[in-house]
């Protein structure tokens, strides 16, 4: 069956350090691929998405490229906040299935 | 502004009872999930609904039970059958279609946690 695969965490960076949150995946066919984040005591956001090969996608510095040739979705930032500190969660859909989530990977940015 | 509504944020319950997490969306979603989250383990899908009056078992649904008689609500009931219910419970939302704009994409509550005492 379809799966997610993060790094496992915690990941503790000092403010603009490059970071990066491998994530891979195994599905049949042409899945679309998400990241989300939750802060916090908090529920989960969006945070970007792709839905076929080589898309890029990104928001608020973030960046992550859908790879078929690797089943990866690997999340960047090139100079991370400490307001990133929170949890990410990569994701995986494909037509007549619930999204199916990653463990998660929780990020701690120190100043 | 449009969203989802999740309560009580906070419940305790007694080993035996059962309990029910609410949960409503105003967004005019088809589709609506519940999932829960423990330390380490992600997410995972207990229901899911894509229209009224049906719905899906997902991953772990032993122990709970959810109705979907209106399309704005989807309340989630926890029963004496779950045998390991303290976790922080999820609901989400999202429109339905194939290739449409935004299909897929998941707007969540946020968040109730049960714990058990």
């Amino acid at each position: 069956g379809n799966s997610v695969t993060q790094m496992e965490g915690p990941v503790t960076l000092s403010e603009e350090a490059f970071l990066t949150i491998n994530c891979t995946y195994t599905a049949t066919g042409y899945p679309s691929l998400f990241w989300y984040v939750q802060y916090p005591g908090e529920g989960l956001q969006l945070l970007l998405k792709a839905t076929k090969a080589d898309d890029k996608g990104s928001n608020k510095g973030f960046e992550a490229t859908y790879r078929k040739e690797t089943t990866s979705f690997h999340l960047e930032k090139g100079s991370v906040q400490v307001s990133d500190s929170a949890v990410y969660f990569c994701a995986l859909h494909q037509a007549g299935t619930a999204l199916i989530f990653g463990k998660g990977t929780t990020l701690s940015v120190s100043s | 502004d449009g969203g989802i509504t999740q309560s009580p944020k906070y419940l305790f319950r007694k080993e035996g009872q059962n309990v029910t997490l609410s949960c409503e969306q105003n967004l005019n979603h088809d589709a609506m999930y519940w999932y829960r989250q423990d330390p380490g383990q992600g997410l995972r899908l207990i229901y899911y609904s894509q229209i009224v009056n049906d719905f899906q078992k997902g991953d772990i649904a032993e122990g709970y039970s959810v109705s979907r008689e209106k399309k704005e609500s989807f309340p989630l009931t926890v029963t004496s059958a779950q045998k390991n219910p303290t976790a922080f419970y999820l609901c989400a939302s999202s429109i339905v279609g194939r290739g449409a704009s935004g299909a897929n994409v998941l707007t969540f509550g946020a968040g109730s946690r049960l714990t058990v005492l």
